[in-house]
């Protein structure tokens, strides 16, 4: 059975420093996608990266970058130099291909950058 | 719209009465999700529509929940006799479907409170 799980439930930062979020899931499925959403405070939640897992290219954009490997299930997501603004509840959430669209999420991590 | 749009924000009620929740998706999405996201908690997949199939009524938590769409565009969320346990933020998404690793778009949620 397919599941996401975000070991960290906390992790709190100051300003300027770098942080990784963790992600591992299981899938039996060969093809499947990765997902990063953000929940800041006010709740709504924001698509950040898809990933699929034919594409084990990491990816940057900006001041966040992921790292995808299959090897060990897992899908990371870094953030560089964070910002007060980076605070929030950060998910990772996985679908498979015969699920299409559902997507299963982790527990979440929430995130306290401190000025 | 622009994005999907949730009715009501918040809605308090009394245990054992019925609710009714809305969710417009985004014109042009043929998919549709309800989650559920308990206070502190990950998002827990409720029901999921496509166009014209079978709703993927597998995350439904009892016969008292319980959802409609009509064709590609409003859907609602019915829970009857409302207990304590089902206060919760109802989050509606849609995505344009489809295409298996479609990115969900978000509304801002339902917050229920049952007292």
């Amino acid at each position: 059975a397919q599941k996401v799980t975000q070991a960290q439930t906390e992790i709190s930062v100051v300003e300027k420093e770098d942080v990784t979020l963790d992600c591992v899931y299981e899938t039996r499925d060969t093809t499947y996608y990765l997902f990063w959403y953000k929940q800041p405070p006010s709740g709504e939640l924001v698509f950040l990266i898809r990933r699929n897992s034919f594409d084990e290219q990491n990816e940057i954009s900006g001041r966040y970058s992921w790292n995808f490997q299959k090897s060990t299930s897992s899908f990371n997501f870094t953030i560089t130099a964070s910002q007060v603004v980076d605070s929030a509840v950060y998910f990772c959430a996985l679908s498979e291909k015969d699920n299409t669209d559902k997507l299963i999420f982790g527990t979440g991590t929430r995130l306290q950058v401190f000025p | 719209g622009a994005g999907v749009s949730q009715s009501p924000s918040n809605k308090v009620t009394e245990k054992g009465k019925d609710v009714e929740l809305r969710c417009d998706p985004i014109s042009g999405h043929t998919a549709l999700y309800w989650y559920r996201q308990r206070l502190g908690q990950g998002l827990e997949f409720l029901i999921y529509f496509q166009g014209n199939s079978a709703p993927d009524k597998s995350g439904l938590p009892s016969d008292r929940f319980s959802a409609e769409r009509t064709g590609e565009s409003v859907s609602t969320l019915t829970i009857q006799r409302t207990q304590q346990e089902d206060s919760a933020v109802y989050l509606c998404a849609s995505s344009l479907g489809g295409r298996v690793g479609s990115p969900l778009h978000f509304g801002n949620g339902t917050r229920l409170t049952v007292t």
